[in-house]
């Protein structure tokens, strides 16, 4: 299957700083990027959906200015979680599909983001 | 709305036993349906892809199937092993009515005991 990788891994930064969070596609060009969210014992939460070169849309509720999304390629996605709080903690997970929106969509391995 | 449920939300078995997972969705104008596994604190693996026109799907000892009509997916695990233990998502995306939108379940958790 295709691969998606997401760097970093984890991260812990204090209140109030910007953490940035980095997706790719390894092995295939993906113009349209998901990011999610994932609480403890919960299901998956579209944030957004990232488009190579243009803006991104944003689902309900989810604060565009508070979580930045650049596309600025067809293999890079990332997700800025600006003036991080401990409420944003969260396992942030993003997602391609490589034969178009509508097909298999494959999964980065997350990113465990921590806000002291 | 599309709704998709999953039962039972928690299941353990012994090693060796055959398993079936459930999950329902109430919109069956469905474009496809996937199946994952997701291990603790990882992000999600594919299992299988259904397209709306198939029935089933079939890689290694899994096996999902499909029934739009009834508004049901199964995903069958054959002589379960120790490793297969994961949280398994069925996720359904709507058709073009809905934007094609990935609509999740809230998974079972499977624990399989040696």
């Amino acid at each position: 299957g295709a691969v998606v990788s997401q760097h970093p891994s984890w991260v812990i930064c204090k209140s109030g700083t910007s953490v940035k969070i980095e997706c790719r596609s390894l092995d295939f060009q993906a113009t349209t990027m998901f990011w999610y969210r994932q609480f403890p014992k919960q299901s998956l939460m579209l944030m957004a959906t990232s488009n190579e070169g243009s803006k991104a849309t944003y689902e309900q509720g989810v604060e565009k200015d508070k979580f930045l999304i650049n596309h600025a390629s067809l293999t890079l996605s990332t997700l800025t979680v600006t003036s991080a709080h401990p409420e944003d903690s969260s396992f942030y997970i993003c997602s391609a599909n490589p034969g178009g929106i509508y097909n298999e969509q494959f999964f980065g391995p997350g990113t465990r983001l921590t806000v002291l | 709305k599309q709704e998709v449920t999953q039962i039972p939300a928690a299941l353990s078995v012994p090693e060796g036993e055959n398993l079936v997972l459930n999950c329902s969705f109430t919109d069956s104008a469905i474009y496809n349906l996937q199946w994952f596994r997701q291990d603790p604190g990882k992000g999600l693996t594919s299992l299988l892809l259904i397209q709306s026109s198939q029935r089933e799907q079939t890689s290694g000892r899994l096996n999902a199937s499909l029934d739009k009509s009834s508004g049901r997916s199964t995903l069958y695990i054959a002589a379960s092993q120790p490793g297969d233990s994961a949280t398994y998502l069925c996720a359904v995306r709507g058709s073009r009515d809905s934007n094609y939108q990935l609509i999740w379940g809230a998974g079972t958790k499977l624990i399989i005991k040696p």
